[in-house]
C-alpha cells in the first residue's frame, strides 16, 4: 500500500547546530510534499512545501530536498533553536482528491 | 494568513453520549474540509473529506454512522461522534483547503470519553 515513513523517530541536537529530518515516501504519483511542525497539543503548522518538479526549495532557516529517484524527502533546519523543538511530519499529496498522507513523525529535541 | 478554528478545544464526556466538534474557516471560504484523528505519539490519520453541500467521503475503516459530518456552509464543518466510547478518546483535527494543494489546520480538539 501507499505509505510515508521516517527513518528517525527521535532526533536530539544541540542549540545552534543544523538539524536534518528525513522522510521516505512510496507513492511515485505524489506531486506535492509538505513539512509540518506540530507542538504538543496543537494542530500542524505549515513549514515549507515542494513540488515534484523541483529538487530543492529554501525558506527562512529551512530547506527541503526532494530526491525522486530514491523517493526521499528531507528537511534541514539551520541554527536550530529551542523553539524548534516539536514533532515534524512530512506529508505527500496530489491527484484529484488532494488528500494528504502523513508520515509517522520525528520528535526534534533541541538541547540548550 | 488563513485561520481555522475549532470548538471546543477540549471536551470530556460520558460513555454513550454524543459530542459535536465544530471547524470554522475564519477568513476564507472552504468548499472542502478534512477531519483527522491523532492518537498519542502517532501521526495524523485522515478520517473523512467534508464537501460543502454534499455527503462526506470517509476513509476505509471509518464508520460513517458513528462519525457524522455536516458541511452546511462554506465556513463550517461539524463532526459528531455518536455514542462515544473510551476508545474514541483522541485528538481530532480539522483542516480547510485553501488552494488545491494547501490545507490550513485547526488547533485540534481533545476528546476524552469516560
Amino acid at each position: 500500500g501507499e505509505s510515508v515513513g521516517l527513518h528517525l523517530p527521535t532526533l536530539s541536537v544541540q542549540e545552534g547546530d543544523n538539524s536534518i529530518i528525513n522522510c521516505a515516501y512510496s507513492n511515485s504519483a505524489s506531486d506535492y510534499f509538505i513539512w509540518y511542525k506540530q507542538e504538543s497539543g496543537k494542530g500542524p503548522q505549515f513549514i515549507i512545501d515542494i513540488r515534484s518538479n523541483m529538487d530543492k526549495r529554501q525558506g527562512q532557516r529551512v530547506t527541503v530536498l526532494l530526491n525522486k529517484t530514491v523517493k526521499h524527502l528531507s528537511l534541514q533546519i539551520a541554527a536550530t533553536q529551542p523553539g524548534d523543538s516539536a514533532v515534524y511530519f512530512c506529508a505527500e499529496g496530489g491527484g484529484a482528491t488532494n488528500k494528504l498522507i502523513f508520515g509517522t513523525g520525528t520528535l526534534l529535541a533541541v538541547q540548550p | 494568513g488563513a485561520v481555522v478554528s475549532q470548538h471546543p478545544s477540549w471536551v470530556i464526556c460520558k460513555s454513550g453520549t454524543s459530542v459535536k466538534i465544530e471547524c470554522r474557516s475564519l477568513d476564507f471560504q472552504a468548499t472542502t474540509m478534512f477531519w483527522y484523528r491523532q492518537f498519542p505519539k502517532q501521526s495524523l490519520m485522515l478520517m473523512a473529506t467534508s464537501n460543502e453541500g454534499s455527503k462526506a467521503t470517509y476513509e476505509q475503516g471509518v464508520e460513517k454512522d458513528k462519525f457524522l459530518i455536516n458541511h452546511a456552509s462554506l465556513t463550517l464543518s461539524t463532526l459528531t461522534v455518536t455514542s462515544a466510547h473510551p476508545e474514541d478518546s483522541s485528538f481530532y483535527i480539522c483542516s480547510a483547503r485553501w488552494e488545491p494543494n494547501e490545507q490550513f489546520f485547526g488547533p485540534g480538539t481533545r476528546l476524552t470519553v469516560l
